[in-house]
């Protein structure tokens, strides 16, 4: 599995753009870039996942470095519901597929 | 409503009882999970289930034995715990543990503590 290295934590405004960075400089050619987060008290939630190219959805967009060895999950505008832990995966296309959680990156959210 | 319902959301349990953790989803997927989340400590993966078989064990103590009847429903049994058992378990499932694309959805866990 590569190895992804995130802040232990990161604090936004509310109402602000947050980008959650992540490394994973080991990763494989056809490894994709899942995002999950895990808001108090709940299971994780998965965010979005991406291979190489920026990929959009409702609650987030992911940017993908054009050398595969980091990416950044963009929340556009923080609220405080999005206060959670967030963890960057990569994970394997093909074959047994197993998560495997890092500590993630703690968000808070300041109204 | 995550689509994956945990019994109980907390539990506290003697080292020398037997109780049960059952998990459900309606989701229409074939596949099962169960995790394991100890405070400062990243998610462990304890089972997976495909379609009711165990594909995956992750040297797990067998006071830890889980069952899967059909492909949505999974119960976690457990026997002569240890205090350091005492973590949040959280059921999950996909649609295809074969992929990396099919998303993992979670439950919200049971609390479990071991006294």
């Amino acid at each position: 599995d590569a190895k992804t290295t995130q802040p232990n934590s990161m604090e936004s405004n509310e109402e602000e753009p947050v980008h959650l960075p992540c490394n994973h400089s080991t990763i494989s050619g056809t490894d994709y870039i899942h995002w999950y987060r895990q808001l108090p008290s709940q299971g994780p939630e998965y965010v979005i996942h991406g291979l190489t190219s920026n990929v959009n959805n409702r609650m987030a967009s992911l940017a993908i470095a054009e050398d595969r060895k980091s990416s950044t999950l963009i929340l556009h505008r923080a609220t405080l519901r999005d206060a959670a832990v967030y963890y960057c995966i990569p994970t394997s296309g093909a074959g047994s597929y197993q998560l495997t959680f890092g500590k993630g990156t703690k968000l808070s959210v300041i109204p | 409503e995550t689509g994956v319902t945990q019994t109980p959301r907390h539990l506290v349990m003697g080292m020398t009882n037997k109780k049960s953790l059952k998990c459900e989803q309606h989701l229409g997927h074939n596949a099962m999970y169960w995790y394991k989340q100890s405070a400062k400590k990243p998610l462990e993966l304890m089972f997976v289930y495909n379609f009711k078989e165990q594909t995956e064990n992750n040297s797990v103590p067998s006071r830890f034995s889980p069952e899967c009847p059909n492909s949505s429903h999974l119960f976690l049994h457990l026997h002569t715990l240890q205090p350091e058992d005492s973590a949040l378990y959280l059921c999950a499932s996909s649609q295809d543990p074969w992929s990396g694309l099919t998303p993992l959805h979670f439950g919200n866990g049971t609390r479990l503590t071991v006294t």
